[in-house]
């Protein structure tokens, strides 16, 4: 299995300010075709998970632009330029190279 | 409009066999390209992919669950359902169902739309 390690695992952040989450994957997520796959999902307490970043960087529809995925080979971020209150969740990597998928371990992102 | 809905028993005894099934409305699941996948989440706990089932009768499961897990398609009725063997206490979870798709040259768009989660309690 490829093991995905997100950090950090909390990630306390004021209104306004930038957060980054890391995931590193124990293999290259690298397809022959150059996308690299990797999804990053939001789950706000309470509800179910749902698709920010899909393929490392494209967003998905209705994602806010503040939101932004990047990386390749076996280390990639997710980025978001100025946090707001809403934003308040658990974020998850996924790959889905290989043909069983996995997720990290999840990043609390909570309001200083 | 994609949506998915998941449904089965709320309360399981151990060892006993679980059924879930996830009904899609807003797409076929004939279509070529289409996926459902299964995901479950213990209380207070990540996510953990559990498989997925392609158009095509493509079928993909955990290793870790692989030998408890069958996941099969019902064109007919717009169904998946997952069925899980010797359920145990640490089986409870919420189980999520979730649309995906891919493309040409393997392009792939994400789980992007998911069910409201069935929660299951294994407990005697």
């Amino acid at each position: 299995d490829i093991v995905m390690t997100q950090s950090p695992l909390r990630l306390p952040v004021r209104p306004g300010e930038p957060a980054s989450i890391s995931c590193r994957s124990s293999q290259s997520l690298l397809h022959r075709n150059g996308y690299n796959y990797v999804d990053w999902y939001q789950q706000k307490p309470g509800q179910s998970p749902q698709l920010l970043i899909y393929l490392t960087s494209i967003r998905a529809s209705g994602v806010p632009a503040r939101f932004s995925g990047s990386g390749s080979g076996t280390d990639f971020t997710l980025k978001i330029s100025r946090v707001e209150a809403e934003d308040v969740a658990v974020y998850y990597c996924m790959q889905a190279l290989q043909p069983t998928w996995t997720f990290g371990q999840g990043t609390k992102v909570e309001m200083k | 409009q994609i949506t998915l809905r998941e449904s089965g028993p709320t309360l399981i005894k151990p060892r006993q066999t679980l059924t879930l099934t996830c009904s899609c409305s807003g797409f076929s699941l004939s279509t070529a390209g289409v996926g459902v996948g299964w995901i479950r989440q213990p209380p207070g706990k990540g996510l953990e992919w559990v498989g997925l089932v392609y158009w095509d009768d493509d079928v993909r499961y955990s290793p870790s669950l692989k030998s408890r897990v069958t996941i099969t398609r019902d064109p007919s009725k717009n169904q998946v359902v997952l069925r899980m063997t010797n359920m145990d206490p640490v089986d409870t979870a919420t189980y999520f169902c979730a649309h995906n798709r891919v493309g040409y040259n393997f392009y792939y768009y994400g789980l992007d739309v998911w069910g409201l989660g069935a929660t299951v309690t294994v407990s005697s």
